[in-house]
């Protein structure tokens, strides 16, 4: 079975950090580009990173770029998102999602999600 | 950036009936689109990519059409499980990959 588990969520202040991870099992990590994704309370999809099954590119939404970093370790079969500066607009449910292996911008695997809330 | 709108917001129907979700892009994206489930407290999950191929285990129900600008997901006969919400997402020019705003299928 493919599993992502992501971790890390929490209640945060504004303009501090929070790093969530996602593990993953039942697949080869390595061999996958990996997104993630967010939903702000009633809302829907935002597409946040992106990351090459070898970490060697990425790509951010504008609204998280500088102040987001994805990474991945896949000897450990874990991605992360470091998040600095966080605003109140980050406060969303933050998904895990992999790539299609082949056509990577597409999600065809999702994790259950970690919230994160950025409130004062 | 470009903006996927999806019509109608909330479409009410009954079982076995007929559902045609609309999707508009900004720009044309060819036949970049994917469109995903999401039920509520669940997870998204992949329907349709590139437009009209169904991912792995989707029962043939769903289908999708449509390049350019204009795309539709039909589900032939609703099931009780497919009320859900459809987002469609693009991937012809990115970053950003952008998703539309969903549609809630509800029982009517």
């Amino acid at each position: 079975q493919v599993y992502l588990v992501e971790s890390g969520g929490g209640v945060v202040q504004p303009k501090t950090s929070l790093r969530l991870s996602c593990a993953a099992s039942g697949f080869t990590f390595s061999s996958y580009a990996m997104h993630w994704v967010r939903q702000a309370p009633g809302k829907g999809l935002q597409w946040v990173t992106f990351t090459t099954y070898d970490g060697n590119k990425t790509y951010y939404a504008d609204s998280v770029k500088g102040r987001f970093t994805i990474s991945r370790d896949n000897s450990k079969n874990t991605l992360y998102l470091q998040m600095n500066s966080l605003r109140a607009d980050d406060t969303a449910v933050y998904y895990c999602a992999r790539g299609d292996l082949r056509y990577f911008y597409y999600m065809d695997v999702w994790g259950r999600g970690t919230t994160v809330t950025v409130s004062s | 950036e470009i903006v996927l709108t999806q019509s109608p917001a909330t479409l009410s129907l009954s079982p076995g009936e007929r559902a045609t979700l609309s999707c508009r892009a900004s720009q044309n994206i060819r036949s970049h689109l994917a469109w995903y489930q999401q039920k509520p407290g669940q997870v998204p999950r992949l329907l349709i990519y590139d437009a009209s191929n169904r991912a792995t285990g989707i029962p043939p129900r769903f289908s999708g059409s449509g390049s350019g600008t204009d795309f539709t997901l039909t589900i032939s006969r609703l099931e009780p499980e497919d009320f859900a919400v459809y987002y469609c997402q693009q991937r012809s020019k990115w970053p950003p990959l952008t998703f539309g705003g969903g549609t809630n299928v509800e029982i009517k």
